[in-house]
């Protein structure tokens, strides 16, 4: 019963390759987010949907592009992989209740780009 | 620009007193606080909130204290227990809600027995 999914866990792959990591939430939560934390433990947000619409979009390449087919999943697929890929990218949902709002992580998928 | 920040990258505590991990940020339209707590290979979990028209949020062992003034926010943890040995995330959204985060680069906190 495993609230916030993530597969795969790992992915090791070439500069070049495209990839997709998938988000599965059962939590009922209208909102999700993609995080990538780098090699500095720094966690910055890339993607936050609301819905299946994309509501936030902070200045990711556009080699990264969020798909949502419904309000359950969000998957992130990336074009032409680079080295500085390289990250724990954390998938997260929400929902906001009685004015309050959390986020549920996922466990992370460790991508490494050779 | 680090909007939020976390000096102290880690700290050791002994089992039974208090851990105290502090938090400092830079925007001032920041109005909702978060700690997370975050175990090797999982993902960050929640532990606590704090909204900026409270300056003190309790929920068991945990209490958050946020001080607008300073700009400045802590964790403390009584009794520490060896299982609160995590890294710790402060994280501080603009919305009110947890809708966008801005977290800082973590504290790990080691409870000694």
């Amino acid at each position: 019963d495993t609230a916030v999914s993530q597969t795969p866990k790992y992915l090791v792959t070439q500069m070049g390759n495209d990839k997709s990591i998938k988000c599965e939430q059962n939590l009922g939560h209208d909102t999700m987010y993609w995080y990538k934390q780098d090699s500095k433990k720094f966690l910055k947000i890339m993607f936050s949907y609301n819905n299946k619409e994309l509501i936030i979009n902070e200045t990711v390449p556009n080699r990264f592009s969020p798909k949502s087919p419904d309000k359950a999943h969000l998957n992130l697929h990336i074009n032409s992989l680079e080295l500085g890929d390289s990250a724990v990218y954390f998938c997260a949902s929400s929902l906001k209740q009685g004015g309050q709002e959390t986020q549920y992580f996922g466990p992370g998928t460790r991508l490494l780009v050779l | 620009d680090q909007q939020v920040k976390q000096n102290s990258p880690s700290l050791s505590v002994q089992e039974g007193r208090i851990s105290i991990l502090n938090c400092d940020y830079t925007n001032s339209m920041f109005d909702y606080f978060l700690w997370y707590k975050k175990y090797p290979a999982e993902g960050p979990t929640f532990l606590i909130s704090i909204s900026s028209i409270k300056d003190k949020n309790e929920d068991g062992r945990f209490t958050v204290f946020l001080n607008k003034s300073a700009k400045h926010l802590s964790l403390h943890i009584v009794p520490s227990q060896p299982g609160d040995s995590a890294v710790y995330f402060c994280a501080a959204s603009d919305t009110g809600t947890a809708s966008k985060l801005t977290f800082g680069t973590g504290t790990r906190l080691q409870v000694t027995l």
